[in-house]
């Protein structure tokens, strides 16, 4: 899993900033997900991207996020105007394709919001 | 809907098996799962079953299956300090996405 890389490893902004974390999937991987940590719980899954296209985004909130897996480059999270709910660990993960056993995963960002 | 159950502590001393239990609802899924999160740390991917598997085994870890129930369990023999962790239990949901549980945190007892 040390091959999905995410930065910043931490990031803390101040209430009404903007958020944008990257992924960088493995080598060979076309498939990108995010997922979301909050403090004592378990992964929320929050959006489903491959190369271009958003092919599920039924856990993103209606407002103030968005995602994008670009042709070339990471795939980027982005929060718009944050809010110290938003503070968690947000966790991407690749894989080759659909249907594979393993998605790996990348070290995480930490957001922080004060 | 989908929905993963795992109970939330787990205390054993050193030396012992500890077993991880799990639930989930999704008859469906193809894939299980099984990562451990050190503190601070990301996600590794520990092992994983295929739902027509009963048991996997690796190393110190056993995976038990039982579909019919819907239970899937995780058994780590000789428990050492350094499995103290979350060990997520997961499967794949029929949209591909992977569903997790909150995680179960296995405390270790000298």
């Amino acid at each position: 899993n040390a091959g999905v890389m995410q930065n910043p490893r931490h990031l803390v902004r101040r209430r009404g900033q903007e958020a944008r974390l990257r992924c960088s999937p493995m080598k060979g991987h076309s498939h990108v997900y995010w997922y979301r940590q909050l403090p004592e719980e378990g992964l929320k899954f929050m959006v489903y991207l491959q190369k271009e296209n958003i092919i599920d985004e039924s856990g993103m909130p209606k407002e103030r996020f968005s995602a994008e897996f670009p042709k070339e480059g990471p795939s980027i999270l982005r929060i718009q105007q944050v809010v110290r709910g938003d503070s968690a660990a947000y966790f991407c993960a690749s894989s080759p394709g659909q249907g594979i056993a393993e998605a790996f995963f990348g070290q995480g960002t930490r957001l922080t919001v004060v | 809907g989908e929905d993963v159950e795992q109970s939330l502590f787990l205390s054993v001393r050193e030396g012992d098996s500890s077993v991880i239990n799990c639930t989930y609802t999704d008859s469906s899924s193809t894939y299980l799962y099984w990562y451990k999160q050190e503190p601070g740390a990301g996600l590794q991917l520990l092992t994983y079953i295929f739902s027509n598997m009963d048991m996997k085994q690796d190393q110190r870890l056993t995976v038990l299956l039982n579909k019919k129930d819907k239970h899937l369990s995780l058994r780590i023999a000789d428990t050492q300090t350094g499995d103290s962790a979350i060990y997520f239990c997961a499967e794949t949901a029929q949209d591909d996405k992977i569903i997790f549980g909150k995680g179960t945190r296995l405390h270790i007892l000298p």
